[in-house]
C-alpha cells in the first residue's frame, strides 16, 4: 500500500511570489490533515479535512494560506504572497474514517525556503 | 506553557539497553497518544499509539500512559544503533482528537 506522497520535496522561492503544494493521501483515507514545522519549533497544527470538507482550519495562520480537496482525493495548500517566515517543513498525513482510528500517516513533507 | 513537552536531548544509550523517553502534556481531557521516530530528513513514522492507561508491548517498544500525571513515555528494548533517530510525542487535541499537537522531539543515539 503506497503512503502519503507529497510534492515537491523542495521549494525556494522569492517573498512576494506563490507556491502551491500537493499531498495525495492513503487510498481511503477520508481524513486528511497539513501541518508545518517551522526551524526550531514543533510541528504545528494547520487544517484537517473530512473528505472535501474543511472539519478544522483553526491553525492557518492567515489567509495567505488556501487549502483545498476537491473531489475528496489530493489537496493543495497555496501560499500567496509567500512571506520569509513562512519558510519551514511541511507535512501531510492522513487517516481513516473511523473515529476509532485515530492513528495518522504522514508523508515525507515540503522543505519551503522563502528568500 | 507548552501543550506537549519533551526533554530534547540527546540521549545516548549504549547498543543493548534500554532507551527510556518521556512526554507530559497539559489537556487534562487528551485521549489518544502517539510515537513517532523521525529520521532526518525523512517522514515521522508512527511506532506506537496508546490509548488507555497501562502499558502496550510491540516487539521492543512500551507506551506507556498515565493520564492522572499526564505523563506518557516511550520503552526501547534492546536498543540498535538503527534505533538513533529523533522521537516526537505526539498528543490528539479536542473532541474528536484529530488535531496532534507535538512535542519537539527527543534526539536519540545508539552508540554500538
Amino acid at each position: 500500500e503506497a503512503g502519503v506522497t507529497q510534492f515537491p520535496s523542495h521549494s525556494v522561492i522569492e517573498k512576494g511570489q506563490t507556491v502551491t503544494l500537493r499531498c495525495d493521501p492513503i487510498s481511503g483515507h477520508d481524513n486528511l490533515y497539513w501541518y508545518r514545522r517551522v526551524m526550531g519549533k514543533e510541528i504545528k497544527f494547520l487544517l484537517h479535512f473530512v473528505k472535501e470538507s474543511k472539519q478544522d482550519e483553526s491553525g492557518m495562520p492567515n489567509n495567505r494560506f488556501l487549502a483545498e480537496r476537491t473531489g475528496g482525493t489530493y489537496s493543495t495548500l497555496k501560499v500567496q504572497p509567500a512571506e520569509l517566515e513562512d519558510s519551514g517543513v511541511y507535512f501531510c498525513a492522513s487517516s481513516q474514517r473511523d473515529s476509532g482510528r485515530l492513528e495518522q500517516y504522514f508523508g515525507p513533507g515540503t522543505r519551503l525556503t522563502v528568500t | 506553557q507548552k501543550e506537549v513537552e519533551q526533554n530534547s536531548g540527546p540521549l545516548s544509550v549504549p547498543e543493548g539497553a534500554i532507551a527510556s523517553l518521556n512526554c507530559t502534556y497539559s489537556d487534562r481531557g487528551s485521549q489518544s497518544f502517539f510515537w513517532y521516530r523521525q529520521y532526518s530528513g525523512k517522514s515521522p513514522e508512527l511506532i506506537m499509539f496508546i490509548y488507555s492507561n497501562g502499558d502496550k508491548e510491540d516487539g521492543r517498544f512500551t507506551a506507556q500512559l498515565n493520564k492522572a500525571s499526564q505523563y506518557v513515555s516511550l520503552l526501547i528494548r534492546d536498543s540498535q544503533p538503527s534505533d538513533s533517530a529523533t522521537y516526537l510525542c505526539a498528543v490528539g487535541i479536542g473532541g474528536t482528537g484529530n488535531q496532534f499537537y507535538f512535542g519537539t522531539g527527543t534526539s536519540l543515539t545508539v552508540i554500538p
